[in-house]
């Protein structure tokens, strides 16, 4: 089975600056990557996702995650964050033979002026 | 279109009653899923639906029950709640294909006392 390690749980960063969360990732298959973000009180949205190709995948809302096979890593970053960025960030995985996603613990970021 | 929707939003329950939480989609996908979220933990698979007519557990189903009703509907009971029970649950689809992300419901606060 894959797993999921978030390696930050909580991230403050003020409003500008750049922002890493990082993911980890352990299994004996191939897998696709996911970044999903929770804003307070609402459910979870896709931010963007990692299936094939190119190892560099962006959002539409400045944000960019690198697959990393030999480090198995997932990791995300923003060069310049705002206040509105401020939410909970869950890294998921899932077997490119399966349809069930298994998710890190996530990473709370808070955005501060 | 609504999407995914859950109800209801906020529930408390003593232990020991029961109740079910309804989910519906109206994107015609064929899997749905529920998940809980407890803090720190990410969310955990609890059944899955992966077509009409199926349904497997997932990581975490004791303790819990799931029907799918027709393609829209998919709900989850608790026969004798518990307050180890007491999660936010949140119900997810997806058309199944390999490539497809998973679409999120707004979430249903549960809390067993």
């Amino acid at each position: 089975a894959q797993s999921v390690t978030q390696l930050d749980s909580q991230v403050p960063v003020f409003e500008e600056a750049p922002v890493e969360l990082r993911c980890n990732y352990s299994s004996s298959v191939s897998v696709y990557l996911f970044w999903y973000v929770q804003y307070p009180n609402q459910g979870l949205q896709l931010l963007l996702k990692y299936l094939s190709g190119s190892t560099l995948v962006e959002s539409i809302n400045g944000f960019e995650a690198e697959f990393n096979k030999s480090q198995t890593s997932f990791h995300l970053r923003k060069p310049s964050v705002h206040i509105s960025d401020t939410a909970e960030y869950f890294c998921a995985v899932r077997k490119v033979d399966d349809y069930k996603l298994s998710f890190g613990a996530g990473t709370t970021v808070t955005v501060r002026a | 279109n609504a999407g995914v929707t859950q109800t209801p939003k906020f529930q408390v329950l003593k232990t020991g009653q029961s109740m079910t939480l309804q989910c519906a989609q109206d994107m015609n996908h064929n899997s749905m899923y529920w998940y809980r979220q407890d803090p720190g933990m990410g969310l955990r698979l609890i059944y899955y639906s992966a077509s009409e007519g199926t349904t497997d557990k997932g990581e975490v189903p004791n303790g819990y029950n799931v029907s799918r009703l027709n393609k829209r509907e998919f709900s989850l009971r608790l026969e004798s709640a518990a307050p180890s029970q007491t999660s936010v649950y949140f119900c997810a689809s997806t058309t199944g294909t390999l490539f497809e992300t998973q679409y999120f419901g707004p979430g249903t606060r549960l809390l067993v006392l």
